[in-house]
């Protein structure tokens, strides 16, 4: 499987600090996307960051991409309470026709007020 | 637009019962998906299509069929449901390959 991992499995951190995690991969992709999940609800998508791009921002979210390393990272800076979710990696399969996806495990974040 | 909406939002099965979970997308996305997701697997799909008429499997398909008569609905079909089933299932759509999906909220499915 091309599953993703991802890492620290679960987060807890104070509200206002930053908060990075970590998601690395085993086979080349075309892109690389984040997903947040919060409690009992369906994913939504943050970020896609390409295969020929390094680093991409979004509000508070940042995202890199090594693609010799096989990995990616997130940062979401000033975190709130209401970031406490899940976060995912997706992975592409490079396949065709395409849209195949690979989801790591998740990081489970909790922010403290 | 409603997104992606799935139905039933909760549902349990005998063991060898069939059912059929039912998932549309408003958005005209041609691409859409199924997956399950399992405590500490993270999600994998099982069935996606790339348009109408157009199905292929994906990393977990046994015990499940799926059909896309029309670009809007993408049913997902269990035809003999075993414990091993117990899961939660989303839809998810994206207008095109390896572009943002959009997820439906999910049916949670227990098989006793």
């Amino acid at each position: 499987s091309q599953q993703g991992e991802e890492d620290p499995q679960a987060l807890s951190i104070q509200e206002g600090e930053n908060a990075t995690m970590n998601c690395s991969y085993k086979t080349s992709i075309n892109n690389l996307q984040w997903y947040r999940q919060n409690s009992g609800r369906g994913l939504v998508h943050l970020i896609l960051i390409r295969s020929n791009e390094r680093e991409k921002h979004s509000g508070r979210l940042r995202v890199t991409l090594d693609t010799s390393k096989k990995s990616s990272s997130l940062l979401i800076t000033a975190s709130r309470a209401a970031d406490t979710a899940s976060y995912f990696c997706a992975t592409d399969a490079q396949t065709e026709p395409g849209n195949q996806f690979y989801f790591g495990t998740g990081t489970s974040l909790t922010v403290i007020p | 637009n409603a997104g992606v909406t799935q139905t039933p939002k909760f549902q349990v099965l005998k063991t060898g019962q069939s059912m059929t979970l039912q998932c549309a997308q408003d958005m005209n996305h041609e691409y859409m998906s199924w997956y399950r997701q399992d405590p500490g697997m993270g999600l994998r799909l099982i069935h996606y299509s790339v348009g109408a008429g157009i199905t292929d499997q994906g990393e977990v398909p046994n015990g499940y069929n799926v059909s896309r008569s029309t670009t809007e609905d993408f049913p997902l079909r269990l035809l003999s449901a075993a414990p091993s089933q117990t899961s939660v299932y989303f839809c998810a759509s994206s207008y095109g390959a390896y572009t943002e999906q959009f997820f439906g909220p999910g049916t949670r499915l227990t098989v006793l």
